[in-house]
């Protein structure tokens, strides 16, 4: 059982383009939900926390419904550094809990 | 920025040695843990370390591992008698309270040869 289920891609989108991922996790008990963003053989970093009612950070949006269990960012306005893995995260924040990743989509974006 | 920082940033090891991965967290931080990533496959947790002592670990985290805080500003990770499978990219965190974001040092890549 995936708990934190994503397209691995890779997307291949010209710069300019508006590219949407999608992650679906499993633990209906998952309290906070993360996208972080890892460039090849480094470290994740936080790209945005997401929120029930939506968020948007510049070039970027994420959306969730828990109802569905089902979260999305879309990145509008690509550019050529966007190029990286997006990592779904979830965690059920009671405590000390661990972060649940999912295995990640790779993204492109050629010139 | 604070930074959480690790080493050595590879390590090539014989089966069946032990190794000690270093970290050093964001000095007001107060939950670390690690996790690992086999190449090309998802970051996986192995364990949650608070108040001086284990809070969660998976069952990644068997007998051949352990974890340690000998001072204020360092926590390693051991493992025992290395197999060719723990060949990894290991990663330390911290975070400042329960639920808050995760900073990441580089991480460790560790070959088991």
């Amino acid at each position: 059982r995936k708990e934190v289920e994503q397209d691995p891609g890779p997307f291949n989108v010209p710069e300019g383009a508006t590219v949407a991922f999608n992650c679906t996790y499993s633990n209906s008990a998952s309290q906070s939900f993360f996208w972080y963003r890892q460039d090849c053989r480094k470290e994740p970093k936080l790209l945005m926390s997401v929120y029930s009612s939506g968020n948007e950070d510049g070039r970027f949006t994420a959306q969730l419904n828990r109802a569905s269990q089902y979260i999305s960012l879309l990145i509008r306005d690509s550019k050529l550094s966007d190029s990286a893995t997006y990592l779904c995260v979830v965690t059920v924040s009671s405590g000390n809990t661990p972060l649940v990743f999912g295995k990640g989509t790779r993204l492109s974006v050629i010139a | 920025e604070p930074e959480v920082t690790q080493t050595p940033s590879h390590q090539v090891t014989q089966m069946g040695q032990e190794v000690i991965l270093r970290c050093v967290p964001i000095s007001n931080h107060l939950y670390f843990y690690w996790y690992r990533q086999i190449l090309g496959q998802k970051v996986e947790f192995l364990v949650s370390f608070y108040n001086n002592e284990i809070s969660e670990k998976s069952e990644i985290f068997d007998d051949q591992f352990s974890v340690e805080r000998p001072d204020g500003s360092n926590f390693t990770l051991k493992i025992r008698s290395t197999k060719l499978e723990d060949s990894a990219m290991y990663f330390c965190a911290s975070t400042a309270d329960s639920g808050g974001e995760a900073f990441f040092g580089q991480g460790t890549r560790l070959t088991v040869v």
